[in-house]
């Protein structure tokens, strides 16, 4: 079946990066696009960037321009989302998802990873 | 960005019972192509969200047919015709219409 797997929990200095990955499996990874968004704890949903896990093409929220980097590896059915310069209110649980053709929307997501920015 | 508004944040609902979320959008979500990429996501408690509706009311695959979708431009509605305990969780609208993607706020279904 469809599923996206993330990597696990980081904890993150400020002023740090933080690399999260997402593996795909049960479906062609290059035929749909991998969105990432982000809920800080207690709050909604916030959409960052998508990448076409076909051709590799991406496009970020201006709210998150030059500091957040998405790429991926079609030999490891993997989409990966890099955050550079955190802050505490960088905290948050990140989500990748997969979009399809058809609902043109999030039709399966990753479980999450948290990521913590802590001095 | 397009401002999802949704009502009410709260809903407490009886088991059994219907319950509604409206969602509106601060511009019209119907694009050039002539689709409306408004969405309806289900949030359980310590989940990821899940997809229920797509296009307005197009339920998606598993979605029990107590959850239905409608509304046109800038008005849309989830509707819930009987209300079970798996439903508790938090309904988030979205649009895909415009750039960059934009969700509602959130509205948390609990039982009464």
């Amino acid at each position: 079946q469809v599923q996206l797997v993330q990597s696990g929990a980081e904890v993150k200095k400020p002023g740090d990066s933080v690399k999260v990955s997402c593996k795909a499996s049960g479906y062609t990874f290059s035929g749909s696009p991998i969105h990432w968004m982000r809920q800080a704890p207690g709050q909604g949903l916030e959409w960052m960037a998508w990448i076409d896990a076909g051709n590799g093409d991406t496009r970020y929220s201006p709210k998150f321009q030059g500091r957040v980097t998405i790429t991926r590896d079609t030999s490891a059915s993997t989409a990966y989302m890099e955050l550079s310069s955190l802050t505490s209110e960088d905290t948050a649980l990140y989500y990748c998802a997969r979009v399809t053709s058809v609902s043109a929307t999030f039709e399966m997501w990753g479980q999450g990873t948290m990521v913590t920015v802590s001095s | 960005d397009i401002v999802m508004t949704q009502t009410p944040l709260s809903s407490p609902v009886t088991l059994g019972q219907p319950a509604s979320i409206s969602c509106r959008s601060s511009q019209s979500l119907v694009h050039s192509d002539g689709n409306t990429y408004l969405s309806w996501l289900q949030q359980r408690p310590g989940q990821p969200p899940r997809l229920l509706i797509y296009k307005i009311s197009n339920r998606f695959s598993g979605v029990p047919d107590r959850f239905s979708g409608s509304g046109a431009g800038t008005d849309f509605t989830l509707k819930i015709s009987r209300v079970e305990a798996e439903d508790v969780g938090i309904y988030y609208c979205t649009q895909a219409t415009h750039f960059p993607r934009t969700f509602g706020q959130g509205t948390k279904v609990e039982i009464k």
